[in-house]
């Protein structure tokens, strides 16, 4: 079964606009990672924030970890159309990644 | 300068054959993991190597063989497919030791089984 799930499973946007998407988990952790794959591609790695840490920023990006409530956020601010994508979050336990079945993006022109 | 390449792209074939993907990187890193990628974009891991060592190996048919013959190469041989292993394959690449490290992914193997 898969480990992560996120919320929600698509997402439209207007270019410039902020995106929040979520993920729970249910076991405990080492990190969690978040991933973006465009269409028929292969999935680039974001962000990892490690399970003792809160808040994580990359440009754009910004990752909250909530170990209590096993849960985790991915913000994209100021959206552009390059950013329509999946999202996947990944929990990483004993150098396993289990993903969830993503957010898919859509950004608007 | 390829980070992690798959080949083929794409392979169709008829149920009962076998077939081959092979996976090579050039990062330098000492893990290589395959996973698959249903219809429904759930991502799951199948099997991965330290070094050639095989350290992972996930509830997978034994119809699926991985094989390492160095540390820059994860090849995934499949016997008598079937139409449910239709999926995206994906190889990925990660540094090993004391982490944590990211993953580097192929572009994938689009499996079509008819």
């Amino acid at each position: 079964s898969q480990q992560g799930e996120e919320d929600p499973q698509a997402l439209s946007i207007q270019e410039g606009e902020n995106a929040t998407m979520n993920c729970s988990y249910k076991t405990s952790i080492n990190n969690l990672q978040w991933y973006r794959q465009n269409s028929g591609r292969g999935l680039v790695h974001l962000i990892l924030i490690r399970s003792n840490e809160r808040e994580k920023h990359s440009g754009r990006l910004r990752v909250t970890l909530d170990t209590s409530k096993k849960s985790s956020s991915l913000l994209i601010t100021a959206s552009r159309a390059a950013d329509t994508a999946s999202y996947f979050c990944a929990t990483n336990l004993d150098y396993k990644l289990s993903f969830g079945a993503g957010t898919t993006v859509t950004v608007r022109a | 300068d390829t980070a992690v390449s798959q080949t083929p792209k794409y392979l169709v074939t008829q149920m009962g054959n076998d077939k081959s993907i092979k996976c090579e990187q050039n990062l330098g890193h000492d893990t290589m993991y395959w996973y698959k990628q249903d219809s429904k974009k759930f991502l799951k891991i199948m099997f991965s190597y330290n070094n050639k060592e095989l350290i992972i190996n996930e509830t997978v048919p034994n119809r699926f063989s991985p094989k390492s013959p160095d540390k820059a190469h994860l090849n995934l041989h499949i016997n008598s497919l079937e139409l449910g292993d239709s999926a995206v394959y994906f190889c990925a690449s990660s540094r090993s030791g004391t982490g944590p490290y990211e993953q580097y992914f192929g572009p994938g193997t689009r499996l079509t089984v008819t």
